[in-house]
């Protein structure tokens, strides 16, 4: 079946630097991915739609010059987080489906600790 | 608004039969699904309802009235294994996906 692949799954920085999350479709071509967020004991907070060869489209109160989304092709989108802090430590995960209909595939999850 | 209500928490025995309850308000209905989330773990797919009635794969099962705004996602033979949160997701109009809360379900020997 359709795979989902996130890199890497867990990542720890220093407040201040920039972290980059990759998320791959390995056997299907994914024209819309979606990334999320995660606390603790909560839901999947939809960050962004990423569009391959277009601009992000983000969720009210995400800060796109601090999450920065790129889909430069079909089974490829990257999340930089830019000049990290400790209140970004959270679950990151990404997924994809494969056109409107049917379920989504969602990959590993990223744990991003910010010291 | 939109909006997706599921029990926070639910306890049921191995064994048994447990009924996890979805009502959603949304602009438009593309489709409902069911997800399987472990503790530190991505989701997994569960189902997919887009017509009303009942799905039925192996010891899960998800049912949709569309007329109502409700799911139900319905476990048996429970195990162990079975403990995790059960997040139910709307796709509405503009096929964005709305997500429910999560429904922590602990299962007891």
């Amino acid at each position: 079946g359709a795979v989902v692949s996130q890199h890497p799954s867990r990542v720890i920085c220093k407040s201040g630097t920039s972290v980059k999350i990759e998320c791959r479709s390995l056997d299907f071509q994914a024209t819309t991915m979606f990334w999320y967020r995660q606390f603790p004991k909560q839901s999947l907070m939809l960050m962004a739609t990423s569009n391959e060869g277009s601009k992000a489209t983000y969720e009210q109160g995400v800060e796109k010059d601090k999450f920065l989304i790129n889909h430069a092709s079909l089974t490829l989108s990257t999340l930089t987080v830019t000049s990290a802090h400790p209140e970004d430590s959270s679950f990151y995960i990404c997924s994809a489906g494969q056109g409107d209909a049917g379920e989504l595939f969602f990959g590993e999850g990223s744990r991003l600790t910010v010291l | 608004g939109q909006n997706i209500d599921q029990p926070t928490e639910m306890t049921a025995t191995e064994g048994a039969i447990v009924q996890i309850n979805c009502t959603y308000q949304t602009s438009g209905f593309n489709g409902l699904f069911w997800y399987q989330q472990h503790a530190g773990e991505a989701p997994t797919f569960l189902s997919y309802n887009v017509l009303d009635g009942l799905e039925e794969k192996g010891r899960f099962s998800s049912f949709l009235s569309r007329s109502k705004g409700y799911s139900y996602l319905l476990l048996k033979e429970l195990q162990m294994k079975d403990s995790a949160s059960y997040l139910c997701a709307v796709r509405d109009s503009n096929y964005q996906l709305i997500w429910g809360a999560g429904t922590k379900l602990i299962i007891k020997p």
